[in-house]
């Protein structure tokens, strides 16, 4: 299965953009890039998911680059609430198997 | 809609002894995939289940086995259990289609074996 590369923390000052950044340089055609957050003592948490083009929701923007070899989760005005662990994970589009690797992530602190 | 729920939340076990884990599926999905995260990494997959039956599995030995009900709720069952397995202990379930398949996430139960 095609990895993903993430640093291992970040740190944003509130109500500041994040930008968290993923490498995949070796993704395959059929896989989605997908983005889970782990907020401390909770399980994993859908943020969103992308194919080619760029993606917006509630929560937040996935810019996926033009080669599909990297993308950035851009969290628009960080609040204490986004201090979590950020998983980038590529998922096969063609398969139902939910075996996600996710990784160790990226620890995004936000500072008050 | 209901979320994924899971019990126990906590539960200490000592080597060699067997604990089961529980889990609800959310409303609507038909799908149920077990994780195990390890303190300060990312979970890992265990298996999945989809119409009771087992249609996946990560690289964890026999001894972690699990049950998928015509409800769509499920159990993990973990036999001879090792200080190793002491993790928390994560379901997710989905709607299983092709393509982008999201997992809704439970909290989890904490397993401490002593």
């Amino acid at each position: 299965d095609a990895k993903t590369t993430q640093p291992n923390s970040m740190e944003s000052n509130e109500e500041e953009p994040v930008h968290l950044p993923c490498n995949h340089s070796t993704i395959s055609g059929t896989d989605y890039i997908h983005w889970y957050r782990q907020l401390p003592s909770q399980g994993p948490e859908y943020v969103i998911h992308g194919l080619t083009s760029n993606v917006n929701n509630r929560m937040a923007s996935l810019a996926i680059a033009e080669d599909r070899k990297s993308s950035t989760l851009i969290l628009h005005r960080a609040t204490l609430r986004d201090a979590a662990v950020y998983y980038c994970i590529l998922r096969d589009v063609r398969t139902g198997a939910n075996n996600l690797f996710f990784g160790t992530g990226t620890r995004l602190t936000v500072i008050p | 809609e209901t979320g994924v729920t899971q019990s126990p939340t906590h539960l200490i076990k000592t080597r060699g002894q067997q604990v089961t884990l529980r889990c609800s599926s959310q409303s609507g999905h038909n799908t149920v995939s077990w994780y195990q995260q390890a303190l300060g990494q990312g979970p890992q997959f265990i298996f999945q289940y989809y119409r009771e039956e087992e249609n996946g599995r990560g690289n964890f030995p026999p001894r972690f086995s699990g049950l998928q009900f015509p409800n769509y709720s499920s159990e993990l069952n973990v036999n001879a259990l090792e200080l190793d397995d002491s993790a928390l202990y994560l379901c997710a379930s989905s709607l299983l289609t092709s393509g982008a398949n999201v997992l809704t996430f439970g909290a989890g139960s904490r397993l401490t074996v002593l």
